[in-house]
């Protein structure tokens, strides 16, 4: 079956313009989470929805960081004004959440950000 | 949050018996322990869960003590294949979102 899916799979910009990241997460799965990964490094997290809405976005670097997502589906990761300590891969992930438990997270592909 | 600390890196040889260790010295009663792995150039993969006692799939075995401070990830028989980062996370199963990533083990296997 179709997994999670993210786009563009790479992404070159310059510093200071405004990039947007989608994540299309497997059908069904209501929590969606998105993590930030620099070459070498761990996962670092960046926010999580549980259906549209964030319970948690104490992981977002900077105000230049948002998300959103709509239909409880898809999701948008907009970074605004993007400097070059932005590049890293960002990574997207959904589970199953039923009644107040969460399931294993499956993990996108990612999309590669190089800032300029 | 529960605080995390596995190797940094492991070296190991095809056809061994590869245990990675992790301790939690403060996990939470509602804390459970997950492991993933992750390739290069991939997003990580859940590979077990589990609360106490040991664990088993066709994947891996994980054993946790009964203080639940630290739980072992073994993997039987490695290869070549099963070089790749693991990252050891605990967390509530109730409250996913409590879960990070650390900087999890680099598990290099060679011929």
């Amino acid at each position: 079956g179709a997994g999670v899916s993210q786009s563009p799979s790479n992404k070159v910009t310059e510093k200071g313009k405004d990039v947007e990241l989608r994540c299309d997460p497997i059908s069904g799965h209501t929590a969606l989470y998105w993590y930030r990964q620099s070459l070498g490094q761990g996962l670092e997290f960046l926010i999580y929805f549980q259906g549209n809405s964030a319970p948690d976005k104490s992981g977002l670097p900077s105000d230049r960081f948002s998300a959103e997502r709509t239909g409880g589906s898809v999701s948008t990761l907009t970074i605004q004004r993007t400097q070059q300590e932005d590049s890293a891969v960002y990574l997207c992930a959904s589970s199953i959440r039923q009644g107040a438990r969460s399931y294993e997270q499956y993990f996108g592909p990612g999309t590669r950000l190089t800032v300029t | 949050l529960a605080k995390t600390t596995q190797p940094i890196s492991m070296d190991s040889y095809e056809g061994q018996e590869v245990n990675i260790t992790c301790s939690h010295n403060n996990i939470a009663t509602n804390d459970y322990i997950t492991w993933y792995q992750q390739f290069p150039s991939q997003g990580p993969r859940f590979i077990i869960q589990g609360y106490k006692t040991k664990v088993t799939n066709e994947v891996a075995s994980l054993f946790i003590p009964a203080d639940r401070k630290s739980s072992t990830l073994s993997l039987p028989r490695v290869s070549l294949s099963d070089t790749a980062v693991y990252y050891c996370l605990v967390g509530e199963l109730y409250n996913n979102n409590d879960m990070r990533f650390g900087a999890g083990t680099r598990l290099t296997v060679k011929p």
